[in-house]
């Protein structure tokens, strides 16, 4: 089975642009949770989505959204970038059951200048 | 408030010895445990998972041993190879599964 997907790998934006980020989870999962990693913040959790619907958020400010399409392929968009959305995003898939093991994609480096 | 604490961000291990790192949580719904590996800018990769109704899971040189009771998790590696250095997160979930809190991370080193 091929493993979870992101493109693109490397992103290289300006302040105020908006970028859109998508991932490709595993054939059978239906499960997409995003993740932003930063040396500061370590690894913290965005959304999940679940069946095109976003079942869960942390604690990230309304510049982030995303969204899942009827394949379960999601994509996160951020709008107006600051300097310190700067970061590894990483996106995971599962089978969406309690207790299922999330797997991870490469991510994609973002550097907004 | 951080959840989920790995309270030493560096081990070093001599090859062929036991490596141990250790995972601290707070949130008693957890019910579902992880162990992954990362490299720099990759994701993270899958090692071993525990759920809460057990206290132990072994899978090779990897062994994760839950104490409820302690709040703490600790994954063992036997024995530590030097491909096994990279760092370290454990991760917990409640029931519903797609939110994964993390620790900070621990940078194993295991030399030859």
């Amino acid at each position: 089975k091929a493993g979870v997907t992101q493109t693109p790998r490397y992103l290289i934006k300006t302040r105020g642009q908006q970028v859109t980020l998508s991932c490709s989870p595993i054939s059978g999962h239906r499960s997409v949770s995003w993740y932003q990693q930063t040396p500061g913040q370590g690894l913290q959790f965005l959304f999940e989505y679940f069946s095109e619907t976003q079942r869960n958020k942390g604690n990230f400010p309304g510049r982030f959204s995303g969204r899942q399409f009827s394949n379960s392929r999601s994509e996160m968009n951020v709008s107006t970038l600051e300097l310190g959305d700067s970061a590894l995003y990483l996106c995971a898939s599962s089978l969406a059951v309690s207790g299922e093991t999330q797997y991870f994609g490469p991510g994609t480096r973002l550097l907004v200048l | 408030d951080q959840q989920v604490k790995q309270n030493s961000p560096s081990l070093s291990v001599q090859e062929g010895r036991i490596s141990i790192l250790n995972c601290d949580y707070t949130n008693s719904m957890f019910d579902y445990f992880l162990w992954y590996k990362k490299y720099p800018a990759e994701g993270p990769t899958f090692l071993i998972s525990i759920s809460s109704i057990k206290d132990k899971n072994e899978d090779g040189r990897f062994t994760v041993f839950l104490n409820k009771s302690a709040k703490h998790l600790s994954l063992h590696i036997v024995p530590s190879q030097p491909g096994d250095s990279a760092v370290y997160f454990c991760a917990a979930s409640a029931w519903q599964g797609g939110k994964l809190i993390f620790g900070q991370g621990t940078e194993l080193s295991v030399k030859p």
